[in-house]
């Protein structure tokens, strides 16, 4: 199993461009969640997705940001515009959905980015 | 709502001292907690866990103890070495969302 799979893994773009992260999570997983960290907030909690429909947005900061899963094996995290304060890196986890908390969680090497 | 608290760091140790960082939580119903450790460069990955009350989680000669009249899922290891220096993230699992602590950052002096 290549575990999830991010890209890019590195991105710097100017202020104002837009930006597309993606994800591709486990095979099987049906749950699917979106990260950022920085080092003034830790890590926060974006969305997350259970059988490809968002359950829970209220952690994405602004209109700005906006998460899609268009079918179970990929999701798109996009920024536009993008602000310099929107640099962190971006991660991805996923896990085997349902009402079990015990179920682990897999992140992604996560996709960091800078906006000048 | 659920939440998690960590001692804040970072954590400075030498070779071979013995770690404790502490975790606590405040949750409705019987979660599940965990441990997650962070190197450098790369995402969070699974250290260890425990799903109900006094169980022991256990991995590479850490541990957690589930404490339930405590609150507490603190995490130990007897002996520490350089290339633990990371950050550990302590987290509660209940219905569908993970939540995790702000992490505490280990370094490891040899």
């Amino acid at each position: 199993d290549a575990g999830v799979i991010q890209s890019p893994r590195h991105e710097v773009t100017e202020m104002g461009q837009e930006v597309t992260l993606r994800c591709k999570p486990i095979s099987g997983h049906n749950s699917l969640f979106w990260y950022r960290q920085t080092m003034m907030r830790g890590l926060e909690l974006l969305i997350y997705f259970n059988n490809n429909v968002p359950i829970d947005d209220s952690g994405m900061p602004e209109d700005r940001f906006s998460a899609k899963m268009p079918n179970a094996s990929f999701s798109t995290l996009k920024i536009q515009p993008s602000e310099p304060r929107d640099s962190a890196v971006y991660f991805c986890a996923s896990k085997t959905g349902g009402s079990s908390g015990a179920n682990v969680l897999t992140f992604g090497a996560g996709s960091r980015l800078t906006v000048l | 709502g659920n939440s998690v608290t960590q001692m804040e760091g970072p954590v400075t140790l030498s070779e071979e001292a013995f770690l404790t960082i502490n975790c606590t939580y405040t949750a409705t119903g019987y979660p599940s907690l965990f441990w997650y450790v962070q190197y450098p460069g790369e995402g969070l990955q699974l250290l260890l866990k425990a799903t109900k009350a006094d169980d022991k989680g256990s991995n590479k000669g850490f541990e957690a103890t589930y404490r339930k009249e405590t609150t507490s899922f603190h995490l130990e290891k007897g002996s520490v070495q350089v290339s633990d220096s990371a950050v550990y993230f302590c987290a509660l699992g209940g219905d569908d969302k993970i939540i995790f602590g702000k992490g505490t950052r280990l370094h490891i002096l040899p």
